[in-house]
């Protein structure tokens, strides 16, 4: 069983342009989680999905930011008009329908915002 | 709402050196309680996961225990080594079992050979 999979691993903007962060959840779970990690910070949530629901996205900037988790294929965390405050590592995990309150997390997608 | 902390935020010790790495949350209704461990420029790597009804999960050099009533929850490594230099981060969940995680802000623990 495949771990929880994010691409690209490294992706650089220039200012203005679009982000595209992709995660693969493991096989089975029907549950995504994004968190950022800011340099010098901890991981802070931003939002949770269900397939094709977003369930909470409390944490996501109000602006600017998007996230999907379509019936098919990955789920998609969209970052328009990318700043250099944008510059963070993002992380994704998945949980199984019924959660044991265990997340699987991704190896990251590190964005540099030129 | 649920608040994590871990102090101190950095820690240097020789290699051979058992020790105890600390974690507090404010919200004592946790459904468990995660130590994970993250390399530099890296990713997250579980260590030991506390359901709410334990006390402590071990694994390896590896102990944590758990104790709610006092909003607590400690990692103790034994014998360290210059491997077990790393960040080590404790979360829980805020709320059930699928619910975002409220991480600490980590322990950057350097161990000199």
């Amino acid at each position: 069983n495949a771990g929880v999979m994010q691409n690209p691993r490294h992706l650089v903007r220039r200012r203005g342009q679009e982000a595209r962060l992709r995660c693969s959840p493991m096989k089975g779970h029907s549950h995504v989680y994004w968190y950022r990690q800011l340099p010098e910070e901890g991981l802070k949530f931003m939002v949770y999905l269900q397939k094709e629901n977003i369930i909470d996205e409390s944490g996501m900037p109000k602006e600017r930011f998007s996230a999907e988790f379509p019936k098919e294929g990955p789920s998609i965390l969209r970052i328009q008009q990318v700043v250099r405050g944008d510059s963070a590592a993002y992380f994704c995990a998945s949980s199984p329908e019924r959660g044991t309150g265990t997340q699987y997390f991704g190896p990251g997608t590190r964005l540099t915002v030129l | 709402k649920q608040e994590v902390t871990q102090i101190p935020a950095a820690l240097s010790v020789p290699e051979g050196e058992n020790l105890v790495l600390n974690c507090s949350f404010t919200d004592s209704a946790i459904y468990n309680l995660q130590w994970f461990r993250q390399d530099p420029g890296k990713g997250l790597t579980s260590l030991l996961l506390i359901q709410s009804s334990q006390r402590e999960q071990t694994s390896g050099r590896l102990n944590a225990s758990l104790d709610k009533s006092s909003g607590r929850s400690t990692l103790y490594i034994a014998a360290s080594q210059p491997g077990d230099s790393a960040t080590y981060l404790c979360l829980t969940p805020s709320g059930g079992a699928n619910s975002k995680l409220t991480f600490g802000k980590g322990i950057t623990l350097s161990v000199r050979p």
